[in-house]
């Protein structure tokens, strides 16, 4: 089965912190997603990524940067954290082509609270 | 650009009732369709999905029909248990800078009691 590990599930961070969420799959997927998840508002596309440091802005990059220097890695940056960034994150990843195309695997997702 | 549109929730029923989550789209070209399942305190399920118009996905007695001619996808379930209370959220591919992104609709809560 395809893993996809979030490295936290809860986290407290100050405003103004820097705040990595970290992001690893198991199955050689090229595709991966940051999205967040808010009440009223479903899921949103922050930022994806289909190769290794490559990355395009998805829906609501404002506020956030990533980084993928490995195939099975990505990572989403909040360079400032501020309040309006309270919110579960949830990472995807999965493959560009062939069979199970376009199917997302999610991680467990991280509740992060910026006090 | 593509959008899905969802009921809005909480839907309340009572165990083995029958249930159904509309679920409208629009897109360009031919986007793939999905369902995913979110129970408390977890990420996303697939639970189903469709790639071509007419294909019926399946799965865990839920079924969906990606209907195109009412770009649609609804989520049908004849008897619902306790164990189905989640968020279920409809979502569809579509190209982003040239490659598969997924969109999402706002979810619908559904509440099954005993």
């Amino acid at each position: 089965d395809v893993k996809v590990t979030q490295s936290s599930r809860y986290l407290v961070k100050r405003t103004g912190e820097k705040v990595f969420l970290e992001c690893v799959q198991d199955m050689d997927h090229e595709n991966m997603f940051w999205y967040r998840q808010d009440p009223g508002l479903g899921l949103r596309l922050i930022y994806f990524s289909y190769d290794v440091k490559m990355k395009e802005k998805g829906d609501i990059p404002e506020g956030y940067s990533v980084s993928r220097e490995k195939k099975e890695r990505f990572s989403l940056i909040l360079e400032s954290a501020s309040t309006n960034q309270t919110s579960m994150y949830l990472c995807a990843s999965s493959l560009e082509r062939g069979p199970g195309h376009r199917e997302a695997f999610f991680g467990q997702g991280t509740r992060l609270t910026v006090v | 650009g593509n959008s899905v549109t969802q009921m809005e929730g909480p839907v309340t029923l009572s165990e083995e009732a029958f249930l159904t989550i509309n679920c409208t789209y629009t897109a360009t070209g031919y986007p793939s369709l999905f369902w995913y399942v979110q129970y408390p305190g977890e990420g996303l399920q697939l639970l189903l999905k469709a790639t071509k118009a007419d294909d019926k996905g399946s799965n865990k007695g839920f079924e969906a029909t990606y209907r195109k001619e009412t770009t649609s996808f609804h989520l049908e379930k004849g008897s619902v248990q306790v164990s189905d209370s989640a968020v279920y959220f409809c979502a569809l591919t579509s190209l982003n800078s040239g490659y598969s992104t997924l969109t999402f609709g706002k979810g619908t809560m559904l509440l099954v009691s005993p």
